[in-house]
């Protein structure tokens, strides 16, 4: 059964026009992860939500947003993409305590940017 | 990169060979992930070594780590054909996941 679930798997947009992604668990972990990844590149983290903490990465692009409102649930906002966000988006999840355990991914979600 | 760099970038084997990729990371760790990933999917967790470790079996795995060096490496025994993926190497610093830039596989049937 799939415990971190995206959706869109494939979404189409027309430049400048905001999409929104959305990620949800069953694993009841307390962080999640949004993650960019381009063609034949490593995935890279965008930002991370640690409960209701936000955590931006500080070459995250003001173009995109986030917003967590509860525990299963995070989407992903852009607000006017452009050419250069193509990608696949990723999200994950990871229960992290005293150890920081593993990454559980979803499947992803592929944008195209026309 | 946010992590550091992993190789060879691409690697094509006959199946039945041996794969051996390595990682290098730029901090301190108190374990490092390798994770698996088949085109156009998510990625997939593989093994975690902690810092302590030297070396970890799992399956046709074998990962080890040299913390002095700041390196790790995962080696493939008698490899598939559905062995063929990408493969990286995170570490976690505090809440957040770093990944190399990852090594393509290819094994040949």
């Amino acid at each position: 059964d799939a415990m971190v679930i995206q959706n869109p798997r494939y979404q189409v947009t027309q430049f400048g026009k905001p999409v929104t992604l959305s990620c949800s668990q069953t694993l009841n972990h307390n962080v999640m992860y949004w993650y960019q990844q381009k063609s034949s590149q490593a995935p890279k983290l965008l930002f991370h939500y640690y409960d209701k903490d936000f955590n931006n990465e500080a070459d995250t692009p003001d173009n995109f947003q986030s917003r967590r409102p509860n525990t299963s649930f995070c989407f992903l906002d852009i607000r006017s993409p452009g050419l250069g966000d193509a990608a696949m988006y990723l999200c994950a999840t990871s229960r992290v305590g005293q150890f920081t355990g593993e990454l559980f991914f979803g499947e992803g979600s592929r944008l195209t940017v026309l | 990169s946010q992590q550091g760099e992993e190789d060879p970038q691409a690697l094509s084997i006959q199946e039945g060979e041996n794969a051996t990729m390595n990682c290098s990371y730029k901090t301190s760790i108190n374990n490092l992930q390798w994770y698996r990933q088949n085109s156009g999917r998510g990625l997939v967790h593989l093994i975690l070594i902690r810092s302590n470790e030297r070396e970890k079996h799992s399956g046709r795995l074998r990962v080890t780590l040299d913390t002095s060096k700041k390196s790790s490496s995962l080696l493939i025994t008698a490899s598939r054909a559905a062995d063929t993926a990408s493969y990286f190497c995170a570490t976690p610093n505090f809440n957040k996941f770093y990944f190399g830039s990852g090594t393509k596989l290819n094994v040949k049937p």
